[in-house]
């Protein structure tokens, strides 16, 4: 079981919807991270978010929007995706961003 | 720039054998190391994570070790069993990268019965 769950397990969109993939821990960590993995490639960060503070990945779309409620939550929203999207999107958190990071399950999109 | 490599990209050994995975990166500015696994379409586990100030971490039948001045990192397996089948990835923080995690590209380790 991990610490990081992550809500749904599996999205199937069409390019014109709009969606929202959830995060949530409760450690108490301070930083939470999303990363885009493809196939058979390691993770790319997409977005930190740590103590209060936004940090973007510059070469993420703005048809992906991140979203912190609160210190626990972390969503992605989504909006007008490609097939190029399509991929597994990973949730993470550390205790601040020098610390181990803890993964969650992920979310496979698939985007038709 | 920071770059982590892993070579090879796969390996397969028989099951009971002890075994070694790399990781390489090119700046010696490492802050720490964090070696993780992942299961197929699922998401990442982390293993040991050493810091630039130690050596050596192990957690059971893993020991990872860390070299700053050759820029190496290795995971041992000991007693290798089909479960420890999956993916293994290395991810470096590095101090001139935000501390950001500059991922290998994994090497997929088969235990063959």
């Amino acid at each position: 079981d991990t610490e990081v769950t992550q809500t749904p397990k599996h999205l199937v969109m069409g390019m014109t919807n709009k969606k929202s993939l959830k995060c949530e821990q409760h450690m108490g960590h301070r930083a939470m991270y999303w990363y885009k993995q493809k196939a058979k490639k390691p993770p790319e960060l997409m977005f930190v978010y740590s103590y209060e503070k936004l940090s973007i990945n510059e070469s993420v779309p703005s048809r992906f929007s991140p979203e912190c409620p609160n210190s626990s939550l972390l969503n992605l929203h989504l909006h007008a995706l490609q097939p190029e999207d399509s991929a597994l999107y990973l949730c993470a958190s550390s205790q601040d961003p020098n610390q181990p990071q803890h993964f969650g399950d992920g979310t496979r999109l698939s985007i038709l | 720039k920071q770059e982590v490599t892993q070579i090879p990209a796969a390996l397969s050994v028989p099951e009971g054998e002890n075994l070694v995975l790399n990781c390489s990166f090119t700046d010696s500015a490492i802050y720490n190391l964090q070696w993780f696994r992942q299961d197929p379409g699922k998401g990442l586990t982390s293993l040991l994570l050493i810091q630039s100030s130690q050596r050596e971490q192990t957690s059971g039948r893993l020991n990872a070790s860390l070299d700053k001045s050759s820029g190496r990192s290795t995971l041992y397996i000991a007693a290798s069993q089909p479960g420890d089948s999956a993916t293994y990835l290395c991810a470096g923080r590095f101090m001139d990268s935000n501390y950001q995690l500059i991922w290998g590209a994994g090497t997929k380790l088969i235990i063959k019965p």
